[in-house]
């Protein structure tokens, strides 16, 4: 039972132009949103996040858009430039109510290609 | 700072050897992770670790065992290795406070035949 949803596989987007990466989940338990990139041999690095109690996170050129009625989140990348190209890997955790560790459940990720 | 690391980056295993794998972090985090990716599947979490001396099961531990007997280091054992643990395994840490955000290392690709 996949509860972090990533439809698209990959995506290609001309360099400049704006990049959408949707993801969708289904726990409603989930209350604290994540994303993460990675680049080819390397580890996921943190992106940005978003607390279910905002409906918009930005930074820089990154900004993050939750939808929790259609549970459902979005990263934008603007403008997109080649360096952007990598896995964007979509993920949500119960967040901290209940103190101590709280499981983070990732998606498959989504491949983005930015073309010069 | 190094963040986290992993040694060893690639590792190719007989079917039934054991290896362990190691991770260190440098940034005093209480938290320490071992997840698994794999294609067309998210990051699966093996086994995760709230502090020094603590471990825990997470969704896909079988035939793993973990031991954090350093607050700084996490290792990863595979008793007896099967094709089915060919992976790609990342070490993660975080801190206490913000838990969710967690820094990977740069994985290790082990390929068991």
């Amino acid at each position: 039972d996949q509860q972090v949803k990533q439809n698209s596989p990959s995506l290609s987007v001309q360099e400049g132009r704006i990049s959408i990466l949707n993801c969708d989940y289904t726990n409603s338990m989930f209350d604290y949103f994540l994303w993460y990139k990675k680049y080819p041999a390397e580890g996921p690095t943190f992106l940005i996040s978003i607390s279910s109690i905002k409906d918009k996170n930005e930074d820089g050129r990154f900004t993050v858009f939750l939808n929790k009625s259609a549970k459902h989140l979005s990263l934008h990348i603007v403008p997109s430039q080649p360096g952007d190209s990598a896995v964007y890997f979509c993920a949500a955790s119960p967040g901290l109510y209940s103190g101590g560790y709280q499981k983070v459940t990732f998606g498959i990720g989504t491949k983005l290609q930015v073309i010069p | 700072n190094a963040g986290v690391t992993q040694t060893p980056k690639f590792r190719v295993l007989k079917t039934g050897q054991s290896m362990t794998l190691l991770c260190a972090q440098d940034m005093n985090h209480e938290y320490m992770y071992w997840y698994r990716q794999d294609p067309g599947m998210g990051l699966r979490l093996i086994h995760y670790s709230v502090g020094e001396g603590t471990t825990a099961k997470g969704e896909v531990p079988d035939g793993y065992n973990v031991s954090r007997l350093k607050k700084q280091n996490f290792l990863l054992g595979l008793e007896s290795a099967a094709p089915s643990q060919t992976s790609v395994y990342f070490c993660a840490s975080s801190s206490q406070t913000v838990p969710y955000e967690q820094y990977f290392g740069p994985g290790t690709r082990l390929t068991v035949t």
